[in-house]
Order: structure tokens, then sequence, then C-alpha cells
């Protein structure tokens, strides 16, 4: 059982938009910036945003993070094939004085 | 650029130990914490814990604290994770990672990932 609450898949048509929700408490996301990893089967989590909404370098603005009190949300617009992949989202947690991940969201592209 | 390279795959016995290393180059290693993330076969990511290579300082998850060791020797830039009283339920890829949230960054780099396979 995962400390942040995802949905375990999602799914939407090429072109479209798709929103991946994150649910924590106050002593993580409600206090600590949201991370967002997009990982592709095979390899190594990829960082894909960092403090709530930024962007690193290289990656598209198709990409975009919120945050809201205790709950996070990925918005992917613009649906490529390529998008199809597992989505976790992070935050230090204060009470557990660690790092805890979203169970991961996994990705459709119909 | 930033690498983290990491050791090979490993087989272990029940109850046996495993060690598993990861090479940084391209940075400062004793600049910046090096955590440990695992994940077993069609699961999610799971956080082991960290180290500081220059103090020697640890942080383990309570789930792991009195069977995992992580050690760095800053010679060479490299970290060690040990898993000791190894089960089934253990077998995973080990990644070694230089984690942004840890800095509030995008100065986030992870290894290629280790596979650990516990069966008798």
């Amino acid at each position: 059982q995962s400390v942040l609450t995802q949905p375990p898949s999602a799914s939407e048509t090429p072109g479209q938009r798709v929103t991946i929700s994150c649910s924590g408490s106050s002593s993580n996301i409600g206090g600590n910036y949201v991370y967002w990893y997009q990982q592709l089967p095979g390899t190594a989590p990829k960082l894909l945003i960092y403090r709530n909404n930024q962007r690193p370098s290289g990656v598209p603005d198709r990409f975009s993070g919120s945050k809201s009190g205790t709950s996070a949300s990925l918005a992917i617009s613009g649906l490529r094939s390529e998008d199809e992949a597992d989505y976790y989202c992070a935050a230090w947690d204060d009470s557990l004085s660690g790092v805890v991940f979203g169970g991961g969201t996994k990705l459709t592209v119909l | 650029q930033v690498q983290l390279v990491q050791s090979g795959a490993e087989v272990k016995k029940p109850g046996a130990s495993v060690k598993v290393s990861c090479k940084a180059s391209g940075y400062t290693f004793t600049s910046y914490d090096i955590n440990w993330v695992r994940q077993a076969t069609g699961q999610g990511l799971e956080w082991m814990g960290w180290m500081n290579p220059n103090s020697g300082n640890t942080g383990y998850a309570q789930k792991f604290q009195g069977r995992v060791t992580m050690t760095t020797n800053t010679s060479i830039s490299t970290a060690y994770m040990e898993l000791s009283s190894l089960r089934s339920e253990d077998t995973a890829v080990y990644y070694c990672a230089k984690i942004g949230l840890i800095t509030k960054s995008d100065d986030d780099y992870w290894g290629q990932g280790t596979l650990v396979t516990v069966s008798s």
C-alpha cells in the first residue's frame, strides 16, 4: 500500500488530454514539493515535473503539473503513442523522514 | 555528464546477502546524497534510504532498518547497498539515484538498475 494514492490506470486517444491524480497528506504533499516521473518499460524512471509544476529542460510543454492542498495532478495534452508509460508521483514525507511514491498509473494511448 | 553505473544482475538464495554497487561520474561525488529505490516486477517504486558520501550519514526506510546497509568508497566514487536475510519478496530491480526532490531541484539521475533474484 503506497503512501501516495494514484489511479492504477488511465487511457485516452491520441491528441486528447489526460489527467493523473496523486493524493497524499499534510506530511507529504501538503508541506512539500511534488515530483512526477515517467517510466517506459525496462528503463529507469525519468523526471518529468519538479517542484509541483516545473519542467526540466527537454520535457515538452505538453506535460504540466499542479498541486492544491494535499493533492497533485499531472496533465498530458496532445497525447502521443510514445506517452504510453507508467507515471509516478513522489514527495518527501516529514513524518516518515523519507521519500514516498505513489503506486503508479499505467497510461494507455488507445 | 552525470552517470550512475550499477553492477550486474545477481541470483541469491533465501537467507543470503547481496551487495549492489553504483559508480558515479560527472559530478562531485561527495556533494550529494545517493538514494536507493527498488521495484519488484510489475510493481511500483519503493524508496529504501539515502547516504551522504561526505558525512557518512544514512537514513533508512523503516521497512528495511536492520537489514540494509548503505556505504560509499569516496576514493572511487562508488556507493554500495547491501541487503541481508534475503527472501523471495526481495526479488526486484534495485536503482541508485541522485534524486532531485532531496535537493528541491531538477538535478535527478538514476542508474540503469540491477536485477536481484532471490530463489532457492
